[in-house]
């Protein structure tokens, strides 16, 4: 299995621009996440979908959409994409949430560091 | 706002030594979750401890979780220089278990 693979790795933008952060898994997870590192910030949630159809907004979601139309593919999209945006972008999945808890462990993949000038 | 903070916010030590990080968190949980990060790489899950648990233990890694004072902390025995990393806690939200939030991270530097 690859896991959680995420493109590109790297990425610069001019502010204004749009694009898409890809993440795929081969595992059949149900739950996917995006999250963004800042130093000194740790990780913050953007989206978040619990299924295929299915997407809610996390601690930030301001400046990005997602969509779920498969369960292995969960895209994230800068609109116009802004300086503040600088940031290094993770995208996670794991097995669907059981007994009302988030039991489950994530797992993460290796990240897009992403560049807005 | 994030859940969890995390304390110290780096630490250096030295081989053979024990390392002990703590995390404290907001609101009601059902379960916390501790994680590893090297250096330009992901996040890889180490250990969970539900609410109704108090200590658990996997290899050199040992956890506890108070959840009166809201405090979990992480005990790494014996470290080595390959747990050079930065340390995450995470929790769910008891009253919103869709979302898993992760603490600001302890930088663990262990010397040869």
């Amino acid at each position: 299995n690859a896991g959680v693979t995420q493109t590109p790795k790297f990425q610069v933008l001019k502010t204004g621009q749009s694009m898409t952060l890809q993440c795929a898994q081969d595992m059949n997870h149900e739950y996917m996440s995006w999250y963004r590192q800042d130093p000194g910030m740790g990780l913050r949630l953007i989206h978040y979908s619990v299924g295929a159809g299915i997407t809610d907004q996390g601690e930030v979601p301001n400046g990005y959409n997602v969509s779920r139309s498969t369960t292995e593919d969960f895209p994230l999209r800068l609109l116009s994409a802004a300086p503040s945006q600088t940031s290094v972008y993770f995208c996670a999945s794991s097995y669907s949430l059981a007994g009302g808890s988030f039991d489950n462990e994530q797992f993460f993949g290796p990240g897009t560091r992403l560049t807005v000038l | 706002s994030q859940q969890g903070e995390e304390d110290p916010q780096a630490l250096s030590i030295q081989e053979g030594e024990n390392a002990t990080m703590n995390c404290s968190y907001k609101t009601s949980i059902n379960n916390l979750q501790w994680y590893r990060q090297n250096s330009g790489r992901g996040l890889v899950h180490l250990i969970l401890i539900r609410s109704n648990e108090r200590e658990k233990h996997s290899g050199r890694l040992r956890v506890t979780l108070d959840t009166s004072k809201k405090s979990s902390s992480l005990l790494i025995t014996a470290s080595r220089a390959a747990d050079t990393a930065s340390y995450f806690c995470a929790t769910d939200d008891e009253g919103n278990t869709d979302k898993l939030i992760f603490g600001t991270g302890t930088r663990l530097q262990v010397f040869p």
